[in-house]
């Protein structure tokens, strides 16, 4: 059975300091994993999708990795606009379900 | 980028009473759609898989007839509440899948999401 564990179900961090989002994952074969923002009331907002061990992509201030047992999603220097819950999903290559962890509370103090 | 819109955005209704939710693919088809609910601080349900066309594939669990969906065309697919009770007050979402064949990307987008309170 899929699962996915995000850790640590929340964090809370002051401007300026960096810190990561880890995402341990069971897949019978990963076709993708996703990394989403979600704000209060709102929909998740993609950010990354990773294929293989060894990829990274970044945009602004985050930056994912993946492993075959985990992702790790860091954030450089955070501002407090980063502020959200994180979402972690994976996709195995059965179909197009996501099974998603039960995210990460970000807070980013000034 | 690909945008998938959802409404309402919120909805009060009372109990017994239906609401539906529109999703709505702007700017591409979407073959599939995905339905799930969220709970405050819990992460997002599988509630059901349609795909246009033919009949939603329910999560276990899911009362298929109090849930209804509706994928008739490519670019819309309703979530129906029926006969809504407290209970079923929740965060809906809609989610497709979207395969950018040129940069090799699959990409999955969420509507906006409806916050539904039975009173």
């Amino acid at each position: 059975e899929d699962q996915v564990t995000q850790s640590p179900e929340a964090l809370r961090l002051q401007e300026g300091e960096s810190s990561s989002l880890n995402c341990s994952y069971t897949v019978s074969g990963l076709r993708g994993l996703f990394w989403y923002r979600q704000d209060p009331g709102k929909g998740p907002e993609f950010l990354f999708t990773l294929y293989s061990a060894g990829e990274e992509k970044e945009k602004e201030r985050l930056k994912a990795t993946l492993t075959k047992k985990e992702s790790f999603l860091h954030i450089t220097a955070p501002k407090p606009e980063d502020s959200a819950t994180y979402l972690c999903a994976v996709q195995a290559n059965s179909g197009y379900a996501l099974n998603f962890g039960k995210g990460t509370s970000l807070l980013v103090t000034p | 980028g690909a945008v998938v819109s959802q409404h309402p955005s919120w909805v009060i209704c009372k109990s017994g009473t239906s609401v539906k939710i529109e999703c709505r693919s702007l700017d591409f088809q979407a073959t599939t759609m995905f339905w799930y609910r969220q709970f405050p601080k819990q992460s997002l349900m599988l509630m059901a898989t349609s795909n246009e066309g033919s009949k939603a594939t329910y999560e276990q669990g899911v009362e298929k007839d109090k849930f209804l969906i509706n994928h008739a065309s490519l670019t819309l697919s309703t979530l129906t509440v029926t006969s809504a009770h407290p209970e079923d007050s929740s965060f809906y979402i809609c989610r497709t899948t979207y395969e950018d064949e040129s940069a090799g990307n699959t990409e999955a987008f969420f509507g906006q999401g409806t916050r539904l309170t039975v009173v």
